[in-house]
């Protein structure tokens, strides 16, 4: 079983950089990983992936271990509108599954929630 | 322009009513799912749709029935409604598999009294 982790919460100040760190250490060689937050009272909304190499969008920064086993999102400036849970897929803490006939349960863990301060 | 539209966005109904929920995508993806986030916050897959052919099923009531009449689209119907249905309903869809970067709807949240 894949098994991830991340702190269940964190807090920030506005404009400062925000580290929100994941533990996938069984990811598969062939799984992306992917970053998705949820903002209050809305769907989830993709924010960065990555398979080997660092990369960078307008949102945020992806840096992956040379391992894989780990990944960091880097909000460069939190403002008050990163005010989110945010979810590094494969989903901790709850394993993602093989089912039979490649059939892959996927649950979604509670995230890192994170606070921004004024 | 909204990628994942679903209607509606607030469903308030009676115990052993018989609902839909309506999803429609326009990113032209092949996949579409749908998730129910309960009131722990838990996020999990109820189906997914492959050009119209479901490819993930787990374990949810046969009382939810998930029908695509196009790749587009992605409905969830649901029979004798019961208290335990109470949740927000999200839609999504990827380009081509699970693994693909999902884009979600907006929510339904559902309210079963």
């Amino acid at each position: 079983d894949a098994k991830t982790t991340q702190p269940n919460s964190m807090e920030s100040n506005e404009e400062e950089p925000v580290h929100l760190p994941c533990n996938h250490s069984t990811i598969s060689g062939t799984d992306y990983i992917h970053w998705y937050r949820q903002l209050p009272s809305q769907g989830p909304e993709y924010v960065i992936h990555g398979l080997t190499s660092n990369v960078n969008n307008r949102m945020a920064s992806l840096a992956i271990a040379e391992d894989r086993k780990s990944s960091t999102l880097i909000l460069h400036r939190a403002t008050l509108r990163d005010a989110a849970v945010y979810y590094c897929i494969p989903p901790g803490p709850i394993s993602l599954t093989w089912g039979a006939g490649n059939n892959r349960k996927l649950i979604w863990g509670l995230g890192t929630s994170l606070g921004v301060n004024p | 322009d909204t990628a994942v539209s679903q209607t509606p966005k607030y469903l308030v109904t009676q115990m052993g009513n018989d609902k839909s929920i309506k999803c429609e995508q326009n990113l032209g993806h092949d996949t579409m799912y749908w998730y129910k986030q309960d009131s722990k916050k838990f996020l999990k897959i109820m189906f997914s749709y492959n050009n119209k052919e479901l490819i993930i099923n787990e374990t949810v009531p046969n009382r939810f029935s998930p029908k695509s009449p196009d790749k587009a689209h992605l409905n969830l119907h649901i029979n004798s409604l019961e208290l335990g249905d109470s949740a927000v309903y999200f839609c999504a869809s990827s380009l081509r598999t699970l693994t693909d970067t999902q884009y979600f709807g907006p929510g339904t949240r559902l309210t079963v009294l």
